[in-house]
């Protein structure tokens, strides 16, 4: 019973490129969550999709980034053309329910790198 | 938004002593997560908890949502609970978590 798989775990880019961050949720959950971890603070909320649609969007920065929960496959958050304000950690989180009261399960994280 | 306030922002300590960390949240809450992130960065789930008590070893939570605070207690601590101790809240009438800013807790040998 795997927990929230996310890839790569560490990813270096060089300001310009894309980056591509996946996860896939717990077997079961419908429900994804996306946050981000700059050095140093706490994880702030960036984006919550269920299968096929972005319920809130709130946290992400206007431009640049992108997120999606397709069909089938994994979660995938996208951001283009980086920046070295862009390196952190990328956390992805999922829930059986949009409700939350069954927990949220977190998965280790992506550490992006920009150069 | 909500508000989630931890204290102390640091800690020191002694191996085997104990500590209370506490989380206070401005808001209603349906779901309250306490979390370890390890000096690797990894985000490990200690407790589910948004009423009552809990106690897994040698930790224990206490969430009184009427008064809208969480303890988490840590008694004979080891090195290996060094890290940052997060508490993050789900609104009633939310849709996400909100992480407090976190417990950084350093325990010397």
């Amino acid at each position: 019973n795997a927990g929230v798989m996310q890839n790569p775990r560490h990813l270096v880019r060089r300001r310009g490129q894309e980056a591509r961050l996946r996860c896939s949720p717990m077997k079961g959950h419908s429900h994804v969550y996306w946050y981000r971890q700059l050095p140093e603070e706490g994880l702030k909320f960036m984006v919550y999709l269920q299968k096929e649609n972005i319920i809130d969007e709130s946290g992400m920065p206007k431009e640049r980034f992108s997120a999606e929960f397709p069909k089938e496959g994994p979660s995938i958050l996208r951001i283009q053309q980086v920046v070295r304000g862009d390196s952190a950690a990328y956390f992805c989180a999922s829930s059986l329910t949009g409700q939350g009261t069954n927990g949220y399960t977190f998965g280790s994280g992506t550490r992006l790198t920009v150069v | 938004g909500i508000q989630v306030e931890q204290s102390p922002p640091d800690l020191i300590l002694q191996e085997g002593a104990n500590s209370t960390l506490r989380c206070n949240f401005s808001d209603s809450v349906n779901n309250l997560q306490w979390f370890h992130q390890n000096p690797w960065g990894q985000l490990i789930n200690l407790f589910y908890i948004p009423s009552g008590t809990k106690q897994n070893g040698r930790l224990s939570a206490t969430t009184v949502a009427t008064e809208r605070y969480s303890l988490l207690y840590i008694s004979s601590s080891q090195t290996t609970d060094s890290g940052v101790y997060f508490c993050a809240v789900r609104q009633t009438s939310g849709s996400r978590l909100t992480f407090g800013e976190g417990t950084q807790l350093t325990v010397n040998p």
